[in-house]
């Protein structure tokens, strides 16, 4: 089962920050937190991944809280284009078994 | 185009038939994975390989399923007599590190 807990669905109007919440209660110590991204009908893309620290890209902000239970992704100022489901994943990247642990994600809908 | 790529983009098959698919990563990365998308669900985990060598297989690939990476370059992934429950998107990924994926476009099999 997936380690993390995300919105089914969030709408965000055009030019606004959208904001998407991912709770990762179980979190170990050593786990990193994964955000991707799928546009339909293509594969998933990577968006930017933290420990403990905020992070930031050029695609986005990833906001962690100071207990590692939850954490936010950040898209400054949304556009049509990111319209994709997020997914949000939690690993350790020295694990041996290194396959992803997906759950549903979050469909974001971009409005004009 | 430093990509990863995947052949075909979509396939239509008789119930019954034998399928291949083909990946080529980008050819700097030594990991590759296969996962396996149906509609509404995040990416499930099916194989990985490290160069040539391929260490790790879900339940979910019966024995129906195969994948080889001769070489430690493309790999491929056969489905013998498909099931119409083997319908779905079939994605492959590359790493040149843990956690770094990229992923391929996919391809969308349908089993008639």
């Amino acid at each position: 089962d997936a380690k993390t807990t995300q919105p089914p669905s969030m709408d965000c109007a055009e030019g606004r920050a959208a904001n998407l919440p991912c709770n990762h209660s179980t979190i170990s110590g050593n786990e990193y937190v994964y955000w991707y991204r799928q546009i339909h009908s293509q594969g998933p893309q990577y968006i930017i991944h933290g420990l403990k620290n905020n992070e930031t890209n050029e695609m986005a902000s990833l906001i962690i809280t100071e207990d590692r239970k939850s954490s936010t992704l950040i898209l400054p100022h949304a556009t049509l284009r990111d319209t994709a489901v997020y997914y949000c994943i939690v690993r350790a990247p020295m694990d041996s078994n290194y396959q992803l642990i997906w759950g549903a994600g979050t469909k974001l809908i971009i409005k004009p | 185009d430093t990509g990863v790529s995947q052949d075909p983009r979509h396939k239509i098959t008789k119930r019954g038939q034998n399928v291949t698919f083909r990946c080529d990563p980008i050819s700097e990365h030594n990991r590759l994975y296969w996962y396996r998308q149906t509609l509404g669900q995040g990416p499930e985990f099916l194989t990985y390989f490290q160069n040539e060598a391929q260490l790790e297989k879900s339940r979910l690939l019966s024995d129906r399923f195969s994948a080889e990476r001769p070489k430690g370059s493309f790999s491929t992934l056969e489905i013998q007599r498909t099931e119409q429950g083997d319908s779905a998107m079939y994605l492959c990924a590359s790493s040149g590190r843990p956690g770094g994926y990229t992923f391929g476009s996919g391809t969308r099999l349908t089993v008639v």
